[in-house]
């Protein structure tokens, strides 16, 4: 069974320009999860999605993230414009429920460099 | 500060030796969980403990929850190059509509052959 996928693996831009990235998760998980995570730090969570509703987006800089998943599957996470401090690792993650019995399984992550 | 602190950040030793990295905290947890990850990879489960003073095996690596459910502890035997990478140790909040995995900074280990 595929794990979670991500693209790109990798992305090099400047300042101020938009950037996306997608996630396509465990094949009939209904809870997705986007990470970010700074260079020597754990990944800490943005925003939080059962099926197509997001339940937990508090942790999500609105004024130029944002997100969204339609019709329950894909995901994309967005940001415009990028800053310097954007750049990081970005996780997608999947789980088949909310629920503790299920574990979250994490996609390879985007790479961003800002510059 | 935060919420799991995790030491050494950093370690680096020969292949053949044993090596022990903590996770601590002044919070009480209902369970702690323990991941890998390797460069350019997402974090992978390796363990949750659950009960105060359990240990648990996985063929080298022994975890242990401390007794008051505030500490753990990962001790690798006879470490070996494959066993490089992030140690990252988690507490799963779930309470309410919260549902999110907590990290430590981890500990970044190096094995040299």
């Amino acid at each position: 069974e595929a794990g979670v996928v991500q693209s790109p693996r990798y992305k090099i831009i400047e300042k101020k320009q938009p950037v996306a990235f997608w996630c396509n998760p465990i094949s009939g998980h209904n809870t997705l999860y986007w990470y970010r995570q700074n260079l020597g730090q754990g990944p800490e969570l943005l925003i939080r999605y059962e099926n197509e509703e997001a339940v937990d987006d508090s942790q999500l800089p609105k004024d130029r993230f944002s997100a969204e998943r339609l019709k329950g599957v894909d995901s994309t996470l967005k940001i415009q414009p990028a800053e310097l401090g954007d750049s990081a690792v970005y996780l997608c993650a999947s789980s088949l429920e909310h629920h503790p019995l299920y574990e979250q399984y994490f996609g390879p992550g985007t790479r961003l460099t800002v510059t | 500060t935060q919420l799991l602190e995790q030491s050494p950040q950093f370690l680096s030793i020969q292949e053949g030796e044993n090596l022990t990295v903590y996770c601590n905290s002044s919070s009480v947890f209902s369970s702690l969980q323990w991941y890998r990850q390797e460069p350019g990879e997402g974090p992978v489960l390796l363990v949750t403990v659950v009960t105060g003073g359990e240990v648990k095996k996985l063929k080298r690596l022994t975890f242990q929850f401390g007794d008051a459910r505030k500490d753990s502890s990962l001790h690798i035997t006879a470490a070996q190059p494959g066993d490089t990478g992030l140690y990252l140790c988690g507490f799963r909040l779930l309470l309410n509509r919260d549902d999110k995995i907590i990290f430590g900074k981890g500990t970044r280990l190096h094995i040299l052959p």
